[in-house]
Formats: C-alpha cells, sequence, structure tokens
C-alpha cells in the first residue's frame, strides 16, 4: 500500500523558533513527487514546498526547508523563526500513478499552532 | 484571476436528498479532481479528471457521481445523500496531469452536512 504517515497529531512553538513536522511515506515507485501543503484556518490549501525524488539536494522555499531521506522515506519540514501566520495544518502529500494521471496521497496532517 | 471556484460553500441536506457541488477554474487546466476532508484522515481523492470526457475514480468514489464536458468545470453529484458523506469537500486543478512539475491549485473548500 502507497501511503503517508505524519505521526505527530499537533505541536506547538514559540515565535521566532525552529519546528519540524514529520513525514514518513511508502512507495514502490522510484521517481516521484513530494510536497507539503498549508491549510490555515482559512481552509485554503497553500503549497508550501515541493521535493523531486531524483534530486539529492533539500529544497528550500525563504524559512521553509525540507530534509528528505529517500532511503529512509522520510520527508520533514523544518519551519525556521516560526511567525504566528504560520499556525496551521500541515499535509505532507506525495504523487501516486492513477490510469489516466496521478493523485496526490495525503497524510492525516499535523496541526501546528505558533504562541506569542 | 479567479483560480478555482467551488460553490455552494455550506449546504445542509437530508439524508437521501440530491445535489450538486460545482466547481470551475478559468486557468485552462486539464487536471481536475474532487477531494474530501475528513478528521484524522488527510485529504482523499473521490474523482478526477484528466480532461473533457475522461473521468476515473478515486480511492472513495462510492455515492458520488462526476462528468467533464467541458475544460472548465467539473461538477460532483451526490446521488442520494447520507450522513457519512458529512465532510468539506474540495475541488483542485493542474495544469500537469502528472502533478510533479505544477501544483495542485484548490477552491476554498465547501462544507456539506448529512443530517
Amino acid at each position: 500500500a502507497q501511503t503517508v504517515t505524519q505521526s505527530q497529531p499537533e505541536m506547538s512553538v514559540q515565535e521566532a523558533e525552529t519546528v519540524t513536522l514529520s513525514c514518513t511515506y511508502d512507495t514502490s515507485e522510484n521517481n516521484y513527487y513530494l510536497f507539503w501543503y498549508k491549510q490555515p484556518p482559512s481552509r485554503q490549501m497553500i503549497l508550501v514546498i515541493r521535493q523531486e525524488a531524483y534530486k539529492q539536494q533539500n529544497a528550500t522555499e525563504n524559512r521553509f526547508s525540507v530534509n528528505f531521506q529517500k532511503a529512509a522515506k522520510s520527508f520533514s519540514l523544518k519551519i525556521s523563526d516560526s511567525q504566528l501566520g504560520d499556525t496551521a495544518m500541515y499535509f505532507c502529500a506525495f504523487v501516486r500513478a492513477m490510469e489516466y494521471g496521478n493523485k496526490l496521497v495525503f497524510g492525516a496532517g499535523t496541526i501546528l499552532r505558533v504562541k506569542s | 484571476n479567479a483560480g478555482v471556484t467551488q460553490t455552494p460553500k455550506f449546504q445542509v441536506l437530508k439524508t437521501g436528498q440530491s445535489m450538486t457541488l460545482q466547481c470551475a477554474q478559468d486557468m485552462n487546466h486539464e487536471y481536475m479532481s474532487w477531494y474530501r476532508q475528513d478528521p484524522g484522515m488527510g485529504l482523499r481523492l473521490i474523482h478526477y479528471s484528466v480532461g473533457a470526457g475522461i473521468t476515473d475514480q478515486g480511492e472513495v468514489p462510492n455515492g458520488y457521481n462526476v462528468s467533464r464536458s467541458t475544460t472548465e468545470d467539473f461538477p460532483l453529484r451526490l446521488l442520494s445523500a447520507a450522513p457519512s458523506q458529512t465532510s468539506v469537500y474540495f475541488c483542485a486543478s493542474s495544469s500537469d496531469r502528472g502533478l510533479g512539475t505544477g501544483e495542485l491549485f484548490f477552491g476554498e473548500g465547501s462544507r456539506l452536512t448529512v443530517l
């Protein structure tokens, strides 16, 4: 089965500190894409960062970076200098092939609360 | 640029009623999909389409029907609503049916309650 596991249902961090959200996945494919999406209280889904599995270099987008360990099938998200606006549900996802196209397989999500 | 537009944003139904969630995108995206979001389960794919006339089932298709007659629209039909279909529904589209090179653009979600 191709699944995504986020083992931390909830986390909290103080403003300006660093937090890491964990994600593991299971796939038999060799080339694939991984994503972190953010869902703030507004419910809007926002792409945070994207990683291509064939690239060894970890992706970085401003304060957001990933630690991609392909052999361990681990894809954690690090948020540096946390801000109140980072408070949201975070979903890890990877692309799975379907018959006519692909789909995103999502984890259950981690609620992150940034405290002032 | 409107992006992905879903209507209605909120709906309450009685068991057995039918309804259609509308989804429209103005980005000329080939790929469109419907997900449902439930607590503790993330988002699960209901149906998807890679172009007009082409649809396929996702993980949880039972009780839902879709069609794709135009590039812009991808409505989701609930045939006979059940309490188990109480959820938040998201429509999403992408310029890339492989979803690798392009991100998935989401609508704002539709909260459906079935009594």
